[in-house]
């Protein structure tokens, strides 16, 4: 399964924007890239994905780097509901979903 | 219902018993992952049945767990012989068959061995 490394931790204050990376070194051409989130005491909720061009949601944004190795995740105002452990995940066309340690975010009013 | 729903929500057994944990997925969804999550840890992928294929049971810790799913829908995850390791929260999830297909989580069943 192809891995993906994210910071362990991240700090942000409340209503600034947010930029949690993602490398994926390892991708290959068929491999979407995930983001899901788990807030505390909840199973995980799907946030965005994308291939190659870069994605809007009404949850964030996601920018992918033009040779697919990395990501970041944009979420554009952060507020304290968004405090969370954000996974980023590659899936391929099986469709295998493995999660990583993912980044813890904090965020500060 | 429209999510994917889990029972028991919670579950306290003794150790040295059976348990078993249920998954009802989304209608129509060909793929139901289970995974183990224990008190602030990452979540450890257990098992994953894809449509009509043989299930990829290469996250069991151990011959003491086990799945099935039945006529493509329902799955139950079964633990032998419970150990207090196995305390943890228990989460399934299902989705289409495709790499760009959003996974949907169950709120989770929390075991608790004494």
């Amino acid at each position: 399964d192809a891995k993906t490394t994210q910071p362990n931790s991240m700090e942000s204050n409340e209503e600034e924007p947010v930029h949690l990376p993602c490398n994926h070194s390892t991708i290959s051409g068929t491999d979407y890239i995930h983001w899901y989130r788990q807030l505390p005491s909840q199973g995980p909720e799907y946030v965005i994905h994308g291939l190659t061009s870069n994605v809007n949601n009404r949850m964030a944004s996601l920018a992918i780097a033009e040779d697919r190795k990395s990501s970041t995740l944009i979420l554009h105002r952060a507020t304290l509901r968004d405090a969370a452990v954000y996974y980023c995940i590659l899936r391929d066309g099986e469709g295998k979903l493995i999660f990583g340690q993912g980044t813890t975010l904090q965020v500060k009013p | 219902g429209a999510g994917v729903s889990q029972s028991p929500s919670n579950k306290v057994t003794e150790k040295g018993k059976d348990v078993e944990l249920r998954c009802d997925p989304i209608s129509g969804h060909t793929a139901l992952y289970w995974y183990r999550q224990s008190l602030g840890q990452g979540l450890e992928f257990l098992i994953y049945f894809q449509g009509n294929s043989a299930p990829d049971k290469s996250g069991l810790p151990s011959d003491r767990f086990s799945a099935e799913r039945t006529g493509g829908s329902v799955s139950t995850l079964t633990i032998q012989r419970t150990q207090q390791e196995d305390s943890a929260v228990y989460l399934c999830a299902s989705s289409f068959r495709h790499g760009q297909a959003v996974a949907f989580f169950g709120q989770g069943t929390r075991l608790t061995v004494v």
